[in-house]
């Protein structure tokens, strides 16, 4: 089984200011996912990644892939109380099934 | 347009005893999936589908089978249930990459 392992695992930071969580694998993937997850909720997809170096822009949101298709990080810029929830990666495998992350929750403080 | 609806929400069990969760979508999607979340363990697969009449087993199918009768629904089972299945549950449908998650079944073994 292919893992991904997220870092930090949890983060609680002040409004306004930035931040960045990694999801990292030995193993390569055809793509990765990123998803927000409040709670009670299913998780929502936020961003489709698939080119190794492939960076996409959701507002404040900086997602990027690895070169080598192996990891990818999601920036935070100006974090907003808005942005607290559970942010999971995930890698895509074969027959559309998706490997993840153990998440990192995420609190912004206001 | 209600994307995928699980039920029941809540369920206690005790131990032994059998259920089916019900899992709906109306996005006419092929790809189906049944997760578990369990604390610090991100989201497991336990079983997909890749169509009407077709089921696979994901990485923990223990203690459980599943069936896709209709396109439109994914039925968990549990048969004897065990207090080690006590988790979340989620449902997701795909037609591409992107999962479509529902909101969950919080189910309880005592």
């Amino acid at each position: 089984t292919q893992l991904l392992e997220q870092s930090p695992q949890f983060l609680s930071i002040q409004e306004g200011e930035n931040l960045t969580v990694y999801c990292n694998s030995s193993s390569v993937f055809s793509s990765l996912q990123w998803y927000r997850q409040e709670p009670g909720e299913g998780p929502v997809l936020l961003v489709t990644v698939v080119t190794g170096g492939e960076v996409k822009k959701l507002k404040r949101l900086t997602f990027q892939f690895g070169d080598a298709r192996k990891d990818s990080s999601l920036h935070i810029t100006a974090a907003q109380p808005g942005d607290t929830g559970l942010y999971l990666c995930a890698g895509g495998q074969g027959a559309q099934k998706l490997v993840f992350g153990q998440g990192t929750r995420l609190t912004i403080n206001p | 347009n209600a994307g995928v609806t699980q039920t029941p929400k809540f369920r206690v069990l005790k131990t032994g005893q059998s259920m089916t969760l019900l899992c709906a979508q109306d996005m006419n999607h092929e790809y189906m999936y049944w997760y578990r979340q369990d604390p610090g363990m991100g989201l497991r697969l336990i079983h997909y589908s890749v169509g009407e009449g077709t089921t696979a087993k994901g990485e923990v199918p223990d203690g459980y089978n599943v069936s896709r009768l209709k396109k439109q629904n994914f039925l968990l089972g549990l048969e004897s249930a065990a207090p080690s299945q006590t988790s979340v549950y989620f449902c997701a449908s795909s037609k591409g990459r992107g999962y479509t998650f529902g909101s969950g079944t919080r189910l309880t073994v005592v």
